[in-house]
């Protein structure tokens, strides 16, 4: 199957400062990314849908200006957490998936704790 | 109501058990659904997608019921290594919806 990557896999940073996230698809060209955040003993909440070239669609109640996605190329997509908080600190994983199918290839995830 | 609900578990049975598992889905426009299997603290990775006419892989069989919008998982001859969250899925337009998955414990 596709193989999606994610770095890092662990982060610990101090409050108030800004993490990215990468995101690649590794053998497939990525039209659509989406970026997940997962709470402990939550379901896997979308945070945002991203198409290649353009502005990322966001959720309800996820702050654009916070979680920063740019979708640069069809294997990479980056988050970037700004000004980190405590409350930020959750389980973030991206997924992929070629147009014209509904399968979508997960990355293994990215533990974020801000202190 | 949630978009897609299913009963958190955990399941706690023993191996070579029989399990089930179910879950509802509210939106009648979705389109396609799959069971994916979490381990803890990793990503979910698909378990199989699901046929109305049900289908069928090793010792899972998913059924789909679109008219009461249903869908369930049978896991037969429980092995230790099925203890994961199962996570049922349907997708609206493009985006996924999970639920929140169901637990199961495979005891020796």
């Amino acid at each position: 199957g596709a193989v999606v990557s994610q770095h890092p896999s662990r982060v610990i940073c101090k409050s108030g400062t800004s993490v990215k996230i990468e995101c690649r698809s590794l053998d497939f060209q990525a039209t659509t990314m989406f970026w997940y955040r997962q709470f402990p003993k939550q379901s896997l909440m979308l945070m945002a849908t991203s198409n290649e070239g353009s502005k990322a669609t966001y959720e309800q109640g996820v702050e654009k200006d916070k979680f920063l996605i740019n979708h640069a190329s069809l294997t990479l997509s980056t988050l970037t957490v700004t000004s980190a908080h405590p409350e930020d600190s959750s389980f973030y994983i991206c997924s992929a998936r070629t147009g014209g199918s509904y399968e979508q290839y997960f990355g293994p995830g990215t533990r974020l704790t801000v202190t | 109501r949630k978009e897609v609900e299913q009963d958190p578990g955990p399941f706690n049975v023993p191996e070579g058990a029989t399990v089930a598992f179910n879950c509802t889905y509210s939106n009648s426009a979705s389109q396609s659904f799959f069971w994916y299997r979490q381990d803890c603290r990793k990503e979910p990775k698909l378990l199989m997608s699901v046929y109305s006419s049900g289908n069928e892989d090793g010792r899972f069989t998913a059924q789909l019921n679109r008219a009461s919008q249903y869908i369930s998982l049978l896991i037969r001859d429980s092995k230790l290594s099925d203890s994961a969250t199962y996570l049922c899925v349907v997708n609206i337009n493009t985006p996924l919806v999970f639920g929140k998955g169901t637990r199961l414990s495979v005891i020796a």
